[in-house]
């Protein structure tokens, strides 16, 4: 089945710098690939997500880059806040609606 | 979008003893899942619950230990059998919204369980 690594762990920025979060999938199958926030105890949600037609995806301050070649995806979030502290979780499906496979998560912490 | 309600939000159960929560969705919808999340941990599916048939497993996890019901499009529910510690965990119900079901995944608030 699928396997999906997420790197780092955790990760410690400070106020309005750039973070990047990278996921690695093992099946070439996916083509359906979601980054979900998880902030302290609530319940994870979608941020963005892109499909495997398109390389990249922007949305205000967080964008998402994939390559399909190299099987790998990553969240980039610039100009951080305190806000955007939080667990970030990448996944990979098959298709949208296809079950998710969920990387181990990324601990963030903006420093003010 | 969908709004899911989970009962109970958080119990602390005996060993031995079993768990059964609920998730109600606000809409019908096609797909609905289980999932876990233990201490610090990323979310692992359980199963798929299918609207009138059995739910569908992933590896690790079976019918007797986690029983599951899904009796119409907005209702399901998941038991957690014979507690132990090692059952302490999260459990978020999810569903997929949107046309042809390519929509959002939505999860539930989660119910968190702590076995003594």
């Amino acid at each position: 089945g699928e396997n999906v690594e997420q790197h780092p762990s955790t990760l410690s920025v400070q106020e309005g710098d750039s973070a990047v979060i990278k996921c690695t999938y093992s099946d070439s199958a996916s083509n359906y690939f979601p980054w979900y926030k998880q902030e302290l105890g609530k319940r994870p949600q979608l941020i963005i997500d892109i499909r495997s037609n398109v390389g990249e995806k922007k949305d205000q301050r967080i964008a998402v880059t994939l390559n399909k070649t190299a099987k790998h995806f990553s969240l980039h979030i610039t100009e951080t806040q305190p806000e955007d502290s939080a667990v970030y979780f990448c996944a990979a499906s098959k298709a949208a609606g296809n079950k998710l496979t969920f990387g181990g998560g990324t601990r963030v912490l903006v420093k003010p | 979008s969908a709004v899911i309600s989970q009962k109970p939000s958080r119990d602390i159960c005996q060993r031995g003893t079993s768990l059964t929560i609920q998730c109600q969705v606000d809409s019908q919808v096609t797909m609905m899942f289980w999932y876990r999340q233990q201490p610090g941990q990323s979310l692992t599916l359980i199963a798929t619950a299918n609207q009138g048939s059995e739910a569908t497993y992933e590896s690790g996890f079976v019918i007797d230990k986690f029983p599951i019901s899904r009796p119409n499009l907005t209702f399901s529910t998941l038991t957690v059998s014979n507690l132990s510690p090692e059952d302490s965990s999260i459990y978020l119900c999810s569903v997929l919204t949107g046309e042809r079901n390519t929509g959002e995944l939505f999860f539930g608030e989660g119910s968190r369980l702590t076995v003594l």
